[in-house]
């Protein structure tokens, strides 16, 4: 199956700084999805991204497509301790008549008051 | 918005009973639904693809006697695990497309099997 890679794995900071995450594929993708999942709790989309060379924002975060359409950043401007959770990447692939979702292996991320 | 509600958000059963979760979305009205399992520190991996009045799409490696998804109506769709076992542990998440808007994702259950 589709292979999304993933970095870093985690990151620990303090609160205030930036934070900077990506995502590379081998295949190239036309919608690339960022999701935040708190502990116990399901995946939320933060951002999603349709079109290469898109640079959106929500709020503190700003997510771009790449232009190759295989790769993605997501980075958080000063962080917050609510900033903590597993950020994933997802990308929308066709699965006979359905699209699906699949996931990087996730970024977990702690701020440090 | 769109809100998609899991049901149990934890269960804990016997070694060898059948557990079944719920997922429902509550405002809309979903064709299509997922299901994923998580285990600890990894990333969702889907299971299967439910299509309201049809029969379930399995991923690969995925029992389809073992998970049985039914899809009966608009808004709800259950993933029922037979037999469990202790290797079935593991976080189940639904998710919901509701067309253009993408797909909304319910809470989760946690299913220990002992």
């Amino acid at each position: 199956g589709q292979q999304l890679n993933q970095s870093p794995q985690s990151m620990f900071i303090q609160e205030g700084e930036d934070v900077s995450m990506n995502c590379t594929s081998s295949s190239i993708f036309n919608t690339w999805l960022w999701y935040k999942q708190d502990p116990g709790e399901g995946p939320v989309l933060l951002i999603a991204l349709y079109k290469a060379g898109e640079l959106t924002s929500n709020g503190r975060l700003t997510a771009q497509f790449g232009i190759t359409r295989k790769d993605s950043f997501l980075n958080i401007s000063a962080s917050i301790p609510s900033d903590v959770g597993i950020y994933f990447c997802a990308v929308m692939n066709s699965g006979g008549s359905n699209y699906k979702l699949t996931f990087g292996k996730g970024t977990l991320l702690t701020v440090n008051p | 918005g769109a809100v998609v509600s899991q049901h149990p958000s934890w269960v804990i059963c016997k070694s060898g009973t059948s557990v079944k979760i719920e997922c429902r979305s509550l405002d809309f009205q979903a064709t299509t639904m997922f299901w994923y399992r998580q285990f600890p520190k990894q990333s969702l991996m889907l299971m299967a693809t439910s299509n309201e009045g049809s029969k379930a799409t399995y991923e690969q490696g995925v029992e389809k006697d073992k998970f049985l998804i039914n899809h009966a109506s608009l808004t709800l769709s259950t993933l029922t695990v037979t037999s469990a076992h202790p290797e079935d542990s593991s976080f189940y998440i639904c998710s919901a497309e509701q067309g253009s808007y993408g797909y909304t994702f319910g809470s989760g259950t946690r299913l220990t099997v002992v």
